[in-house]
């Protein structure tokens, strides 16, 4: 059964530092990957999606990277802002399901 | 466009009442998706259609019900609701494949009593 992992649970850093979240996940044979952005008490908004065959996507001032055979995948945020205070999920399709396998996200504050 | 839409936003029943949830997508979705957030548990799978008419069994799938008529709605059923399924739950939509990103509705937030 896919697992997927994320650390840490909770982050905290300054405004205008670069940060990086990490994902994990126990069976490398992955349809996808997705990154979502989740504010408190909203629903999920996706920022990323990268393929199996694709080593990493970027859009503004995240960049995803993907390492299939190690079973991981990064978030780089950029230059943080407090607007970027939210939970990051990432989840994952296996290559013979339907079925999004969550990680238990990264809370993350960017303090001014 | 107004993506995905859930309906009701909140809800509270009491054990053994019965209630339906509305998901709603004006993307011209094929792929359909019910999901309940709990804590510490994470984002869970109950049901998902991979077009109209047809409904399948996801991860958590006991005590709930599905039903898609029409491409656009899956509803979401409990007949008999238990404290257990206090829960947030979200619908989401994608293209035909797995190939492209789902899309999450804002979430319905359920207490049972």
């Amino acid at each position: 059964k896919q697992e997927v992992t994320q650390i840490p649970a909770a982050l905290s850093v300054p405004e205008g530092e670069n940060l990086v979240l990490n994902c994990s996940f126990t069976d490398s044979a992955i349809y996808n990957l997705q990154w979502f952005r989740q504010d408190p008490g909203k629903g999920l908004t996706s920022l990323l999606l990268i393929q199996s065959s694709q080593r990493e996507q970027t859009s503004g001032r995240l960049n995803a990277s993907l390492d299939k055979s190690s079973g991981r995948s990064t978030l780089y945020i950029a230059a943080s802002q407090p607007g970027d205070s939210a939970t990051y999920l990432c989840a994952v399709i296996v290559n013979a399901g339907n079925m999004l396998t969550f990680g238990g996200g990264t809370r993350l504050m960017v303090k001014p | 466009n107004a993506g995905v839409t859930q309906t009701p936003k909140f809800r509270v029943l009491k054990t053994g009442q019965s209630m339906t949830l509305l998901c709603a997508q004006d993307m011209n979705h094929e792929y359909m998706y019910w999901y309940r957030q709990d804590p510490g548990m994470g984002l869970r799978l109950i049901h998902y259609s991979v077009g109209e008419g047809t409904t399948a069994k996801g991860e958590v799938p006991d005590g709930y019900n599905v039903s898609r008529l029409k491409k656009q709605n899956f509803l979401l059923g409990l007949e008999s609701a238990a404290p257990s399924q206090t829960s947030v739950y979200f619908c989401a939509s994608s293209y035909s494949t797995r190939r492209y990103e789902q899309y999450f509705g804002p979430g319905t937030r359920l207490t049972v009593t």
